[in-house]
């Protein structure tokens, strides 16, 4: 178990440029989460994957964001033409298909300024 | 939908002293409850959690107990430590759905010396 892995840890970017950032999670861990977070506040839900699916997207991701989990395993977010208020922690997290309430295991992070 | 209201701080204490910070929840389902805890600089990492009524979470000294009947999930411990400053976040998740963790704003605790 190597833990929830994200790159970059930090991304400085001009307002309107493009963004990509990965996440790889646990092995085998079939739930995949993208969360993100502004400072003071706490962590708020984007979107999930269940394998490859899809399965739920906050009203949060709106149509300049996209997420993907090609084959179930990594998983990338993508920001298109960024704005200053985009600027947070992007957290990525992760746990098995049957978690039965069990917790969710959170990478560190990509910290993401738009200027 | 399902919220968590937890304490706002910023909470200052010295070391030694008694910590108590409130949550409360909202859920459609029967949820479970959990306590993050994130030091500067670092992810977010559990610190203690409860998957039904009347089970109490443990963890590095930290309690709460998960109560059903006034929908709360406290964290205390009896004596802070200067290493315990951190933010902490109440969450929780319903089962059955997508699992998805829903946080409270979040705690900050500084324990001086």
């Amino acid at each position: 178990d190597t833990g929830v892995s994200q790159d970059p840890r930090h991304k400085i970017t001009k307002r309107g440029q493009n963004v990509t950032f990965r996440c790889d999670p646990i092995s085998e861990h079939n739930r995949l989460y993208w969360y993100r977070q502004t400072l003071g506040q706490g962590p708020e839900f984007l979107t999930y994957f269940q394998n490859e699916a899809q399965l739920e997207k906050s009203r949060l991701l709106s149509d300049r964001f996209s997420a993907e989990r090609p084959k179930g395993s990594f998983s990338t977010l993508e920001i298109q033409r960024t704005e200053q208020g985009d600027s947070a922690m992007y957290l990525c997290a992760s746990i098995p298909l049957d978690a039965g309430g069990s917790p969710l295991h959170f990478g560190n992070g990509t910290r993401l300024t738009v200027t | 939908g399902d919220s968590v209201t937890q304490m706002e701080g910023p909470v200052t204490l010295s070391e030694e002293a008694f910590l108590t910070i409130n949550c409360t929840y909202t859920a459609t389902g029967y949820p479970s409850l959990f306590w993050y805890v994130q030091y500067p600089g670092e992810g977010l990492q559990l610190l203690l959690k409860a998957t039904k009524a009347d089970d109490k979470g443990s963890n590095k000294g930290f309690e709460a107990t998960y109560r059903k009947e006034t929908t709360s999930f406290h964290l205390e411990k009896g004596s802070v430590q200067v290493s315990d400053s951190a933010v902490y976040f109440c969450a929780l998740s319903v089962r059955g759905g997508s699992e998805k963790l829903v946080f409270g704003k979040g705690t900050k605790l500084t324990v001086n010396p």
